[in-house]
């Protein structure tokens, strides 16, 4: 079974310039997550789907970034316009809800270079 | 809200034994999780507990659960040089199923 895909795995832009991300979760998982991860941190939640529907979007910064989950399968991250500080690694993830348990599967992740 | 804290670094020798550990703040957390992350690579679950647990073992690795404390520790026998990567503690944000807050892990570095 494949895992999480995401691609590019790499990008590097100029600030200012738009970029987009995209996920594919495992099939059959119904939560998707979209985490930033800088350099020595742990991830930090972007934004949660259940679904089509995003039902924790507290952590995104609205102004600049957004984010889709068409059908409820794939989804996309977007930055418009990037800044020198949205240089990091963004993580995708999918679970598949289980009671309480939260098994979070994660893709290899996008490392964003803005210059 | 929830916050996960370790230490940042950890150095041990081929087949010692490793301790990593973590507090959380959230006294109404479920499940607890131990991710690792090696390089360039995303997270991988490497094992959990549920919190009316004390102790979990799972082959190489032993997870101790102080709840009275808010204590969270990964003991991994014999390590390895495989084993040098990044380890995530990770809580529920809210009980019960919901987002995770991860602490912004430990460095194990394993020499020969």
């Amino acid at each position: 079974e494949a895992g999480v895909v995401q691609s590019p795995r790499y990008k590097i832009i100029e600030k200012k310039q738009p970029v987009a991300f995209w996920c594919n979760p495992i099939s059959g998982h119904n939560t998707l997550y979209w985490y930033l991860q800088n350099l020595g941190q742990g991830p930090e939640l972007l934004i949660r789907y259940e679904n089509e529907e995003a039902v924790d979007d507290s952590q995104l910064p609205k102004d600049r970034f957004s984010a889709e989950r068409l059908k409820g399968v794939d989804s996309t991250l977007k930055i418009q316009p990037a800044e020198l500080g949205d240089s990091a690694v963004y993580l995708c993830a999918s679970s598949a809800r289980t009671g309480d348990h939260n098994e979070q599967f994660f893709g290899p992740g996008t490392r964003l270079t803005v210059l | 809200g929830e916050d996960v804290e370790q230490s940042l670094f950890l150095s041990v020798r081929e087949g010692d034994s490793s301790v990593i550990n973590c507090t959380y703040t959230d006294s109404s957390s479920t499940y607890l999780y131990w991710y690792k992350q090696e390089p360039g690579a995303g997270l991988q679950l490497l094992t959990y507990i549920f919190s009316n647990m004390d102790m979990k073992q799972d082959q190489r690795l032993t997870v101790l659960l102080n709840k009275k404390d808010k204590h969270l520790s990964l003991r991994i026998a014999d390590t390895q040089t495989g084993d040098s990567a990044i380890y995530f503690c990770a809580a529920p944000r809210h009980s019960g199923y919901s987002t995770l807050t991860f602490g912004k892990g430990t460095m194990l570095l394993v020499s020969p």
